[in-house]
């Protein structure tokens, strides 16, 4: 069964440096979404993006984040200067139309220091 | 969107059939009900999906009644590798929100 990639597995960097998160969703969906979820909370919807462009974000997708689709296959949430706070799983999500289930990555741990 | 409310947490032994109802007062015409599984460091895993009456797949069922307020996700004969966190979504938008789950503890 197809499925979702995300690299790294874990991420480790300083507080103030930029990440990029990758992620390959399935190759015939067209919406990509991107969750994080803080240790011990809920899943937390960041960004849905549709046909090469942002469709929703929520409070927390603020300037330091944003989405690339760089490639046609390579779906990518950037970090531009990590906080601590930005610690988390972050899971990338893909469906290939409207009211179809998400399917999963299997995240990538962000750790701040 | 639709909010849902669903209990905490829930426990139960091996062997019994569970049912977890979730709860989505203003759930709109478009909307479907999806259920998702979470074991601990993993993304949520997709269980189920309905619209209305009676789904049911190898692994749940899924009733929805006829005023599409509520939904009650069973799983037959729980097995320890049952616990885990479960998510109940209305799906329709681009703004797929998950709430905080019901925490299921399968005892032996």
């Amino acid at each position: 069964e197809p499925e979702v990639t995300q690299t790294p597995s874990h991420q480790v960097t300083q507080m103030g440096q930029e990440v990029i998160l990758r992620c390959v969703p399935i190759s015939n969906h067209l919406y990509f979404y991107w969750y994080r979820q803080i240790l011990g909370q809920k899943v937390e919807f960041l960004v849905s993006f549709y046909n090469n462009e942002i469709s929703e974000k929520s409070e927390i997708f603020d300037d330091q984040f944003s989405v690339e689709r760089p490639d046609g296959s390579n779906f990518t949430l950037k970090i531009r200067s990590t906080k601590l706070e930005d610690s988390a799983m972050y899971f990338c999500a893909s469906i290939s139309h409207w009211n179809s289930p998400l399917h999963f990555g299997n995240g990538t741990r962000l750790t701040v220091t | 969107l639709a909010k849902t409310t669903q209990p905490i947490s829930m426990d139960s032994y091996e062997g019994q059939e569970v049912n977890i109802t979730c709860s989505h007062n203003n759930i709109a015409t478009n909307d479907y009900i999806t259920w998702y599984q979470q074991f601990p460091s993993q993304g949520p895993r997709f269980i189920i999906q309905g619209y209305k009456t009676k789904v049911t797949n190898e692994v749940a069922s899924l009733f929805i009644p006829a005023d599409r307020k509520s939904s009650t996700l069973s799983l037959p004969r729980v097995s320890l590798s049952d616990t885990a966190v479960y998510y109940c979504l209305p799906t329709r938008d681009d703004k797929i929100i998950f709430g905080k789950g019901t925490r299921l503890h399968i005892l032996p």
